[in-house]
């Protein structure tokens, strides 16, 4: 099975600053898929960003964007201008081309915002 | 507008009884998924189905059991709940195909005693 990996368990920053989020993931395959979900306090599952392994282009939403490395095996996420309500933890994904439609996840990050 | 539900949000049962948790989705998704949600573990699988009549085992499924008899349904059954199974559970479901997402229910806040 895939092995995704964050390894902050717990990042802040300041209201309007940026902040990048880590994740890696350990996989032999070349065509797969990655993701980045929300998960406010209300527990609600949303998902903020996804990316094609095959994109060389970083994919990018509004103030969220991501920097792929597919050598390194690293797909960071970007959060510009934080707000209060980017307050959640965040999970990262990996989804297999060839093995199905199943998700592996990360341990998650929580996102601290400091007014 | 479609969605996916989960029913009890919350629910707290003894050791040794049968829980079952409901998950419906108005997708018309093929694939739905289970998952619990532990401090420190992510979100791991439990069960999956590509569609009706068809179950798979996902990476912590000893406890678990799961049936899908249509599209829209895939309830998840504690057959005798245990105080590790403490948790919160998820269902999500997926279009077949490539790339889409999961989309996800509230969840359920399962506690045994």
């Amino acid at each position: 099975a895939q092995t995704v990996t964050q390894s902050q368990p717990e990042m802040s920053v300041q209201e309007a600053e940026t902040v990048t989020l880590s994740c890696t993931y350990d996989t032999s395959e070349s065509d797969y898929y990655l993701f980045w979900y929300k998960q406010p306090p209300s527990r609600q599952m949303i998902l903020v960003i996804r990316q094609e392994a095959y994109k060389q282009q970083n994919a990018t939403e509004n103030r969220f964007s991501v920097n792929f490395q597919k050598a390194a095996k690293s797909f960071s996420l970007k959060i510009s201008d934080s707000q209060l309500g980017d307050a959640a933890m965040y999970f990262c994904a990996y989804r297999s081309e060839n093995t199905g439609n199943q998700f592996y996840f990360g341990t998650g990050t929580s996102l601290t915002v400091i007014p | 507008d479609a969605e996916i539900t989960q029913s009890p949000r919350h629910k707290i049962t003894e050791t040794g009884r049968q829980v079952t948790l409901a998950c419906h989705q108005t997708w018309n998704h093929n694939n739905m998924f289970w998952y619990r949600q532990d401090l420190g573990h992510g979100l791991r699988l439990i069960h999956y189905s590509y569609g009706v009549q068809d179950t798979n085992k996902g990476e912590v499924s000893d406890g678990y059991s799961v049936s899908r008899s249509n599209t829209e349904d895939l309830p998840l059954t504690l057959e005798s709940a245990a105080s590790s199974q403490t948790s919160v559970y998820f269902c999500a479901s997926s279009e077949s195909g490539t790339p889409y997402e999961q989309y996800f229910g509230p969840g359920t806040r399962l506690t045994v005693t």
